[in-house]
């Protein structure tokens, strides 16, 4: 079957760096997003890979091992608004979005 | 950038009474749009793949007569929850699908309440 894992929940501190890993088992790989998402909205877009390597956007980047099924979402400098939840999405070989649960992110003054 | 309009934004309904929920790509056509349905602490799950001018493609479990989709044009497709009731109650996001990889842009969502 088809699985993405993703930590349920992380709590890092204002200012300070925190990285949410993915790692997935799919049909096929068409590439990896990761989206935001706060309480009762819709996920908007963050990032997304499909070579290995890193991505970098601001405080935002986003890492892919292709052969070890793996990726992560580094935020840096963290803001009390980047308190939400962190869904990793793969597109499988039918180019269908599989979801992770989704990582819930707490951010402490 | 696409945006995708999704309303209402929350309805609250009777028990056995019919809902409908509307998904517009307001800058772009979107031939395919998604229906999810989320609920609290938990991912996204899809309902159905709806493609315009022809049948939605519902995913295993969902059912088809109850939720009924409608894809009537490139920037409208329509998801209606008929004789709803409270397990019904859920938070429902479309998503259409555009050019471009990061071509995935969500509705607003649908806070649904059956009571």
């Amino acid at each position: 079957g088809q699985n993405i894992d993703q930590p349920t929940e992380m709590t890092a501190t204002e200012g300070a760096i925190v990285q949410i890993n993915c790692t997935y088992q799919t049909s096929g790989f068409n590439g990896l997003f990761w989206y935001q998402q706060h309480a009762g909205e819709a996920p908007t877009f963050l990032s997304y890979n499909v070579l290995d390597g890193l991505e970098e956007k601001g405080r935002f980047s986003s890492f892919l091992s292709r052969s070890k099924g793996y990726s992560y979402l580094l935020l840096k400098e963290l803001q009390m608004k980047d308190s939400a939840s962190y869904l990793c999405a793969v597109l499988d070989s039918n180019y269908q979005l599989i979801w992770g649960a989704g990582t819930k992110l707490i951010i402490k003054p | 950038g696409a945006v995708v309009s999704q309303h209402p934004s929350w309805v609250i309904c009777k028990s056995g009474t019919s809902v409908k929920i509307e998904c517009r790509s307001l800058d772009f056509q979107a031939t395919t749009m998604f229906w999810y349905r989320q609920f609290p602490k938990q991912s996204l799950m899809l309902m159905a793949t709806s493609n315009e001018g022809s049948k939605a493609t519902y995913e295993q479990g969902v059912e088809k007569d109850k939720f009924l989709i409608n894809h009537a044009s490139l920037t409208l497709s329509t998801l209606t929850v008929t004789s709803a009731h409270p397990e019904d109650s859920s938070f429902y996001i479309c998503s259409a699908k555009r050019q471009g990889i990061d071509g995935y842009t969500f509705g607003s969502g649908t806070r649904l309440t059956v009571v």
